[in-house]
């Protein structure tokens, strides 16, 4: 199975600071990474490592390709703290990271 | 609007079963392949299965191999997760997610979840 590690596993941040979280697959996956966003129920916010998904704000970013990967957030908003994970679409089993969350400083 | 709304859930002792429905609206149901996915209280996110939009080709993760049936009723827009044998470590929120009009592995709209808790 690929493993997935996210780093940092928990933030504090400010309303309008930039976020830079990380994913690192234990093998190269191409660019088969997607991103979540937690809050009761997950919510897709890029594919592809990059391709932001209809109606997500565009503070939010990705990039990389084989083994990593950023999500960046660009002037953190209130509803942005939440917990983000990434997700390897390239083997299954799908696996996921382990999570970061986004909390208030 | 899309909307996935998961039912089933309930406390079952350590060997019993249980099977999950996920009622499916807003969207050609019959055209997408549906996964199952969970979260155990406080940790991260688990893959479960897949099934394909046909109902053809099916997968699960290791972990629920041979205890888990993924099944869905195309007419009545409607997954299911027949779930046997169950243990501790199966308490969790399950959460149906649709899949791509190919199996993309990309989940891009998620029910609200449903709550199993297995007691020994």
């Amino acid at each position: 199975d690929i493993q997935m590690t996210q780093s940092p596993s928990s933030l504090s941040a400010s309303v309008g600071d930039r976020v830079t979280i990380t994913c690192r697959a234990s093998q190269s996956i191409s660019r088969n990474l997607n991103w979540y966003q937690q809050g009761k129920a997950p919510k897709l916010l890029i594919s592809g490592a990059s391709s932001l998904q209809g109606g997500v704000p565009s503070r939010f970013s990705g990039s990389g390709s084989g083994t990593d990967f950023t999500l960046t957030i660009t002037s953190l908003q209130p509803e942005d703290f939440a917990t983000y994970y990434c997700q390897q679409s390239y083997n299954i089993p799908w696996t996921f990271g382990q999570g970061t969350k986004v909390e208030i400083k | 609007q899309v909307q996935l709304v998961e039912s089933g859930g309930d406390l079952v002792k350590a060997g019993g079963s249980l099977r999950l429905s996920c009622a499916v609206s807003g969207f050609t149901f019959s055209d997408y392949y549906m996964n199952w996915i969970r979260q155990a209280p406080g940790k991260g996110l688990e893959w479960v299965s897949y099934i394909s939009s046909s109902g053809s080709s099916i997968n699960y993760a290791d972990s629920v191999k041979g205890r888990f049936t993924i099944s869905r009723d195309n007419a009545k827009n409607s997954l299911f997760l027949q779930m046997n044998s169950l243990r501790d470590e199966d308490t969790a929120v399950y959460y149906c997610a649709r899949g791509g009009l190919r199996n993309s592995g990309r989940f891009d709209y998620w029910g609200q979840g449903t709550l199993v808790t297995v007691s020994s």
